[in-house]
């Protein structure tokens, strides 16, 4: 089973400050990775998928990039819509279609 | 538009069982790959299991938590997707959402829906 392992678990940053979320895999994933943001109360949302393709309707301020085991999650500009749970999810190697635990993005 | 509306869940016995349902639409449900994925009180998202499409196989996958006690199954007839979970333990308490695979390429969860509570406690 892979493991997924983000970093950090908590950040606190600004608005307007440019943010990166680290995800690495205990084996390669090749490009298969995805992001998601997830708000308290409400449905988990596709962000990236192939690693650095942005899902319908997300902002070019998010970008993902990294193969293999090492990936990013980019936010050039936070802004307070930002401000969530992110998760990384490979689907490399399945099942499981694993999980990262979560990185928290919180106001400053 | 998407929707997917899951329903079912509830307070349990340890050792209970409940069906969960999840009802799609906007989409081509028949060739759709669906998932459930599950999230405990103040934890991350869990990966429960997953069904093909009848005409990728109709196959089902599950984590290893849960193998064995829960199945999936679909009624194409009717856009649903259902989670029979069995055997329940307390560690299976929390949100479980269904959620739509993307495509055959890319297998990321790009449609979720707002989930539905199970709670097993004595």
């Amino acid at each position: 089973e892979i493991v997924m392992t983000q970093s950090p678990t908590t950040l606190s940053v600004s608005p307007g400050e440019r943010v990166t979320l680290s995800c690495r895999a205990s084996q390669s994933v090749n490009t298969n990775l995805a992001w998601y943001q997830h708000k308290p109360g409400q449905a988990p949302r596709l962000f990236i998928y192939g690693a650095s393709s942005r899902a319908t309707g997300i902002p070019a301020r998010f970008s993902g990039s990294g193969s293999g085991t090492d990936f990013t999650l980019t936010i050039s500009s936070l802004q307070s819509e930002d401000f969530a749970v992110y998760y990384c999810q490979q689907y490399d190697n399945w099942p499981p279609y694993s999980f990262g635990q979560g990185t928290k993005l919180e106001i400053k | 538009e998407v929707y997917l509306v899951e329903s079912g869940g509830g307070l349990v016995q340890p050792g209970g069982s409940l069906r969960l349902s999840c009802v799609a639409s906007g989409f081509d449900f028949n060739a759709a790959w669906m998932s459930w994925i599950r999230q405990a009180p103040g934890k991350g998202l869990e990966w429960v299991g997953r069904i093909k499409s009848k005409g990728g196989g109709g196959t089902t996958d599950f984590a290893a938590p849960v193998k064995g006690r829960f199945t999936i199954s679909r009624d194409d007839s009717k856009n649903t997707v259902y989670l029979q979970v069995n055997s329940l333990k307390t560690e299976d308490t929390g949100r479980y959402y269904c959620a739509k695979v993307y495509m055959l390429t890319a297998l990321a969860f790009d449609h979720w829906g707002q989930g539905t509570l199970v709670s097993v406690s004595s």
